[in-house]
C-alpha cells in the first residue's frame, strides 16, 4: 500500500480538464512544499511534470499545473490531448529519514 | 541533457545479490545527486536510496525498509552509479530506475528507462 493515496483511474475527453488528487498526511504533503508529479508511459522513462507543488520544468506544457491544500496535492491537466494518456504518480518529501513517498499512480484515459 | 541507462542481470536467484549499474552521459556524476527507484509489478514506485559525490558518510541515504540490504556507489572514472541489493526475495522483483535529484530536493529530474529484474530460482 502506497503512502500517498491517488485515484486508480481518471478519464476525460479531448479538450476537457481533469484533476488528479494525491492525499498524504501532516508528515509529508501537509508539511513540505516539495510535491512532484510524474508522467509515465509504460516502457519509457518517467517524466517530471511538476515540482515544488506548482513549478513546471522547462519544456513541460502550460496545460499541466499543480496545487496543494492541506494534506492533499492536485495535478490538473487542461485541454486534454491523446498524448496525455499515461500513468501519473505524485511524490512528496517526507523528512530526512524517509526522504520521499510516492502515490500508487493514476491511469489517465483520454476518451 | 543528462541521459541515464540502467543495466544488469534480468534474473537473480533468491538469497543472492542484485547488482545494477546506471551509465551516465551528458553530465558528470560528481555534479548531481543520484537515486534508485523501483516499481514492483502492479504496484507504485518505491524510493531505494540516494547518493552524491563523493559518496562518503553524510552523502547518502537509504530507504529505512531496505537499509540493511542496500549499498550504493559512484564510479567517477566510468561515470556510473551502482546499486547492490543483498538477500533478495521474490518481493524484490521490479523494474529498477536510476534518476537524478533536482536541486532543491524531493523531485527526480532525469530518469533512465528502467530495467526489469526478476527474482526466481
Amino acid at each position: 500500500q502506497s503512502a500517498l493515496t491517488q485515484p486508480a483511474s481518471v478519464s476525460g475527453s479531448p479538450g476537457q480538464s481533469i484533476t488528479i488528487s494525491c492525499t498524504g498526511t501532516s508528515t509529508d504533503v501537509g508539511t513540505y512544499n516539495l510535491v512532484s508529479w510524474y508522467q509515465h508511459h509504460p516502457g519509457k522513462a518517467p517524466k517530471l511534470m511538476i515540482y515544488e507543488v506548482s513549478e513546471r520544468p522547462s519544456g513541460v506544457s502550460y496545460r499541466f499545473s499543480g496545487s496543494k491544500s492541506g494534506n492533499t496535492a492536485s495535478l490538473t491537466i487542461s485541454g486534454l490531448q491523446a498524448e496525455d494518456e499515461a500513468d501519473y504518480y505524485c511524490c512528496s518529501y517526507a523528512g530526512t529519514l524517509t526522504y520521499v513517498v510516492f502515490g500508487g499512480g493514476t491511469r489517465l484515459t483520454v476518451l | 541533457q543528462v541521459q541515464l541507462q540502467e543495466s544488469g542481470p534480468g534474473l537473480v536467484k533468491p538469497s543472492e545479490t542484485l547488482s545494477l549499474t546506471c551509465a551516465v552521459s551528458g553530465g558528470a556524476i560528481s555534479s548531481y545527486y543520484w537515486s534508485w527507484i523501483r516499481q514492483s509489478p502492479g504496484k507504485g514506485l518505491e524510493w531505494i536510496g540516494y547518493m552524491h559525490y563523493p559518496g562518503t558518510t553524510g552523502n547518502y541515504n537509504y530507504n529505512p525498509s531496505l537499509r540493511s540490504r542496500v549499498n550504493l556507489s559512484l564510479d567517477t572514472s566510468k561515470n556510473q552509479f551502482s546499486l547492490k541489493l543483498s538477500s533478495v526475495t521474490a518481493a524484490d522483483t521490479a523494474v529498477y530506475y536510476c534518476a537524478t535529484i533536482k536541486s532543491g530536493g524531493g523531485a527526480f529530474e532525469y530518469w533512465g528507462q528502467g530495467t526489469l529484474v526478476t527474482v526466481s530460482s
